[in-house]
C-alpha cells in the first residue's frame, strides 16, 4: 500500500513569509502527527489530529498551525518565519495516538 | 520531556555488539525505537510495553525496565545495515515525545 506523502519536498522561503506543508497519510489511518527535525534536536513534537481534530500540541509558537481534513490528510502552516525555522518537517501517520508510527521523508524547508 | 538517549554516538566494526539507552524522568507505560538512516524516513524498529509485552518487525532485541525508567536497544552481532541514528518514544500526555538520537556507524 502506499506510504506517507509529503510535498513538497524541498522550499525554500524567506524571513517574514509562510508556508504551508501537506501531508496524505497511509488509507485508513485517522492519526496524523507532525515533528520539526534540526540536527542535534531529534524529533520535536508539533501537534496530532484524529479525525480533524486536534489532541495534542507540542510547545511551539501560535505560529504553527495544522489542520485535518474529512479524507485524514493533514496541513501545517508556519506564519511569519524565521531563521530558525529551518528544518525537517516530518509527518507520520497511525491507526491510533500509541501505535506504530509510519513517517513521511519529509519536507526539507530552509529560510533565508 | 523528552527521554535522554545514550551514548550520543557509537562507532563499531561490523559484528560487534553494542547497547544504546533511553531513560525518562517520568513513570513509563511505553517504549517506541525508531531507526532513521542518512537522508531517510525514521522506520518504527519496535514497541516495548509496560508489562513485557513487545512488538517489534526486526530481529533487534531490547529490553524495558519499568522501575528504572529506561529501555535498552541490544545491536548484537551488528551489521552495516545497522547504522543510522535510533530514537527512542515514550508516551508523555498521550503523545511521542522522542529523544535527541544515538546515532550508529557500523564500519566493515
Amino acid at each position: 500500500k502506499a506510504g506517507v506523502t509529503q510535498t513538497p519536498r524541498y522550499l525554500i522561503k524567506t524571513r517574514g513569509q509562510q508556508v504551508t506543508l501537506s501531508c496524505s497519510p497511509i488509507s485508513g489511518h485517522r492519526s496524523v502527527s507532525w515533528y520539526q527535525q534540526t540536527p542535534g534536536q531529534g524529533l520535536q513534537f508539533l501537534f496530532e489530529y484524529f479525525s480533524e481534530t486536534q489532541r495534542n500540541k507540542g510547545n511551539f509558537p501560535g505560529r504553527f498551525s495544522g489542520r485535518q481534513f474529512s479524507n485524514s490528510r493533514s496541513e501545517m502552516n508556519v506564519s511569519t518565519l524565521e531563521l530558525g525555522d529551518s528544518a525537517l518537517y516530518l509527518c507520520a501517520s497511525s491507526l491510533d495516538t500509541t501505535g506504530e508510527l509510519f513517517f513521511g521523508e519529509g519536507s526539507r524547508l530552509t529560510v533565508l | 520531556q523528552q527521554p535522554v538517549q545514550s551514548p550520543q554516538a557509537v562507532i563499531l566494526r561490523e559484528g560487534e555488539d553494542a547497547v544504546i539507552n533511553c531513560s525518562s524522568s517520568k513513570a513509563l507505560y511505553s517504549v517506541h525505537w525508531y531507526r532513521q538512516k542518512h537522508g531517510e524516513a525514521p522506520v518504527f524498529l519496535m514497541i516495548l510495553l509496560k508489562g513485557g509485552e513487545q512488538k517489534g518487525h526486526e530481529k533487534i532485541s531490547a529490553s524495558f525496565n519499568e522501575k528504572k525508567q529506561q529501555s535498552s536497544l541490544y545491536l548484537t552481532a551488528s551489521q552495516l545495515s545497522y547504522s543510522g541514528t535510533y530514537f527512542c518514544g515514550t508516551d508523555l500526555n498521550n503523545r511521542l515525545a522522542f529523544g535527541k538520537g544515538n546515532q550508529v556507524v557500523v564500519i566493515p
